[in-house]
């Protein structure tokens, strides 16, 4: 079965950039530019932040950014707030049975 | 502005079904498909099943495949999901949330937990 691999937890100073990685298995991320990231903060639903790899939907800031490179893609957050604690997943495209294919998280602590 | 607002938290003994409603506002209701995705206690989030709600086609995870069954009522703006066969490993909070293209989902309802217990 194809998975999704990211970093349990990724932590960093306020200001400072924090990158987490997703690595795809076969016919993922390197195979679709269909790419997405999600923030989960305690209590609450999954928020959109990024799409197709780069795409950012309106009213999420310009602090997020999202990368691709063979079978891993990236989320970057930029000025590191604390409000931007919580725990984020990427997903892929992994075929039509399963168009919503998630990472396993990862925990984002501002130090 | 896009809400989607479900049903509230069930328990249920394992055997058993249940039925989570997903009622959306605020757009056009049967242009958007809605997927339907769950995470239990330590999981990753698990994607189960999408429905078009212009037509009610359904595509499902090979995983819940036999034992659910997404449906609409596009009249009343909602979308149904029915878990069947409950074993305790379906203790999870439930999620519907919109499509946005081919693989994301732009708007999620607040979750329903399901408790399976005997």
């Amino acid at each position: 079965q194809s998975v999704l691999t990211q970093p349990d937890s990724v932590s960093g100073s306020p200001g400072q950039s924090i990158t987490i990685s997703c690595t795809g298995a076969l016919r993922t991320i390197g195979t679709y530019n269909l790419v997405s990231w999600y923030q989960q903060q305690a209590g609450k639903a999954p928020k959109l932040m990024i799409y197709e790899v780069t795409k950012r939907p309106s009213g999420v800031s310009n602090r997020f950014s999202g990368s691709k490179s063979g079978s891993t893609a990236s989320l970057t957050i930029s000025g590191l707030q604390a409000e931007d604690e919580g725990d984020y997943y990427c997903c892929s495209f992994g075929g039509t049975t399963t168009p919503l294919l998630f990472g396993g998280g990862t925990r984002v602590t501002v130090l | 502005q896009v809400h989607l607002v479900q049903s509230g938290a069930e328990v249920r003994k394992p055997g058993a079904s249940v039925n989570v409603s997903c009622e959306g506002s605020g757009y056009s209701f049967t242009t958007y498909s809605i997927h339907w995705v769950r995470r239990a206690p330590g999981q990753r989030l698990e994607w189960m099943g999408w429905i078009n709600a212009g037509n009610g086609n359904t595509e499902y995870s090979p995983m819940f495949q036999h034992r659910v069954t997404i449906s609409r009522d596009a009249s009343a703006n909602t979308i149904y999901m029915e878990l069947r066969t409950l074993g305790l490993e379906d203790t999870a909070v439930y999620y519907c949330a919109r499509s946005l293209g081919r693989a994301a989902a732009d708007y999620w309802g607040q979750g329903t937990l399901v408790t399976v217990s005997s």
